[in-house]
């Protein structure tokens, strides 16, 4: 079976640090993008960054450039969001997502989530 | 960056109703569009990538159109289960950018 299981989240005061984790299994992992995806409280999805199969290319959306890291380890299946400086904004629940195909194809695969909060 | 715009923002149907969501980009996507379905306190399920190619396992009611700057996501027969936000992704370029979603309410 297909999964994705994200851990790592919780409580973090404003300007702390996180880090969160996606467990893949059921598929070959370095054959596909990954992604983060998150959704704050009430409100609409939001793409946070994308990290090739070799890990040489990353992208992130303006808001949390600089101060998240994307990662991977094929060898582990691991995908991982290095969160620093966060902030109240950056609240919410993070999806771990993948293409459904091996082409771009919208996210087919998603993790349960893990909820972040940034609070004081 | 380039913007997705849905509308309406919320719609109320009736069991058996034909529905469309309309989501327009602020430029050309060519047909890179997905649509999803999100159910409260789940993920997105996808339903439909590249415009109009529908999902494995999601319903044929279920059908997207569109190319360009314009893309309508239809519910041909609305049913209970399909009670939902709905939300479009483009992936042309980055930052990838979804809509701002599209609560369906039956009626």
């Amino acid at each position: 079976e297909v999964q994705l299981v994200e851990s790592g989240g919780g409580l973090v005061q404003p300007g702390g640090s996180l880090r969160l984790s996606c467990a893949a299994s059921g598929f070959t992992f370095n054959s596909y993008w990954m992604s983060w995806v998150r959704q704050a409280p009430g409100k609409g999805l939001e793409w946070v960054a994308n990290i090739k199969e070799d890990g040489s290319e990353k992208y992130y959306v303006d808001s949390v450039k600089g101060r998240f890291t994307i990662s991977r380890d094929n060898t582990k299946n691991l995908l991982s969001l290095q969160m620093n400086s966060l902030r109240a904004e950056d609240t919410a629940v993070y999806y771990c997502a993948r293409m459904a195909y091996n082409f771009w194809s919208g996210y087919g695969i998603w993790g349960q989530g893990t909820l972040l909060t940034v609070s004081s | 960056d380039i913007q997705m715009t849905q509308s309406p923002s919320t719609l109320s149907a009736s069991v058996g109703d034909r529905v469309t969501i309309t989501c327009r980009a602020s430029q050309s996507i060519s047909n890179w569009l997905a649509w999803y379905q999100q159910k409260p306190g789940k993920a997105p399920n996808l339903l439909i990538y590249k415009t109009s190619s529908l999902e494995s396992g999601v319903p044929t009611r279920f059908s997207g159109s569109g190319s360009g700057t314009a893309f309508t996501l239809t519910i041909s027969s609305l049913q209970p289960d399909d009670s939902a936000t709905y939300y479009c992704q483009q992936y042309n370029s980055y930052p990838l950018t979804f809509g701002g979603g599209t609560k369906v309410e039956i009626k």
